[in-house]
């Protein structure tokens, strides 16, 4: 069966420092890998969808960077964090082929301090 | 651009009662439909989800969800809640296969109180 796997589940980061946050994929090939953001009280917005290594699209402008360097490995990044970046990060996963659904990681809680 | 609506932010309701929660989208094209449900700090799981076919789809836990193409809207409905289904539900759209983007509405927190 596949699972998804992000990390670290919770990070308190002081303003300007840099941000890793990881997410990996098991038991699917070529899926394709998304990362949302979740501020509080607020919906999910899409930050970055990529549909193959190195392939990446940022949906909107911002201070975060993604990559993929592998098939089933998404990272998303800062060089300096602010405050406003500050929220519940979700990596999810979907089969490449066809319309269906997104399967989501736990999450990982950004507190920037 | 694609667009959800949940107009209702928190949804207070007793035990036992039915509960729908709203929904509205904004496409031009043929569109799939979903709802997550999410509990405290953890990530979001599949509820149900429209794909084509039939307009009505039920989730294993005894929610279901109908498709009205004229009405442009996927609510959410459960004929009896009990207190753990005290969750925030979200409702998403996608008007593209090849990429499964998902636009997500804002939420809504079902509060079931005994």
């Amino acid at each position: 069966s596949q699972t998804i796997h992000q990390w670290p589940a919770t990070l308190v980061q002081p303003v300007g420092s840099p941000l890793s946050l990881e997410c990996t994929v098991e038991g699917t090939s070529n899926p394709n890998l998304y990362w949302y953001r979740q501020a509080a009280g607020r919906g999910l917005q899409l930050l970055f969808y990529s549909v193959g290594i190195g392939q990446i699209s940022s949906e909107v402008p911002q201070n975060l960077s993604a990559s993929r360097p592998q098939d089933r490995q998404f990272i998303l990044s800062s060089k300096k964090l602010l405050l406003s970046d500050s929220g519940f990060y979700l990596c999810a996963w979907s089969a490449r082929q066809g319309a269906g659904e997104l399967f989501f990681g736990e999450g990982s809680r950004l507190t920037v301090l | 651009a694609q667009s959800v609506t949940q107009l209702d932010s928190q949804v207070p309701v007793f035990e036992e009662a039915p509960v729908e929660l709203r929904c509205n989208y904004s496409s031009s094209v043929s569109v799939y439909l979903f709802w997550y449900v999410q509990y405290p700090n953890q990530g979001l799981q599949l509820l149900l989800k429209y794909l084509s076919g039939s307009t009505l789809v039920e989730s294993i836990n005894g929610f279901e969800a109908e498709f009205n193409k004229s009405q442009t809207s996927f609510h959410l409905r459960k004929p009896s809640v009990h207190i753990s289904d005290t969750a925030e539900y979200f409702c998403a759209v996608s008007d593209d296969g090849a990429t499964n983007k998902l636009i997500f509405g804002t939420g809504t927190l079902l509060a079931v109180q005994p």
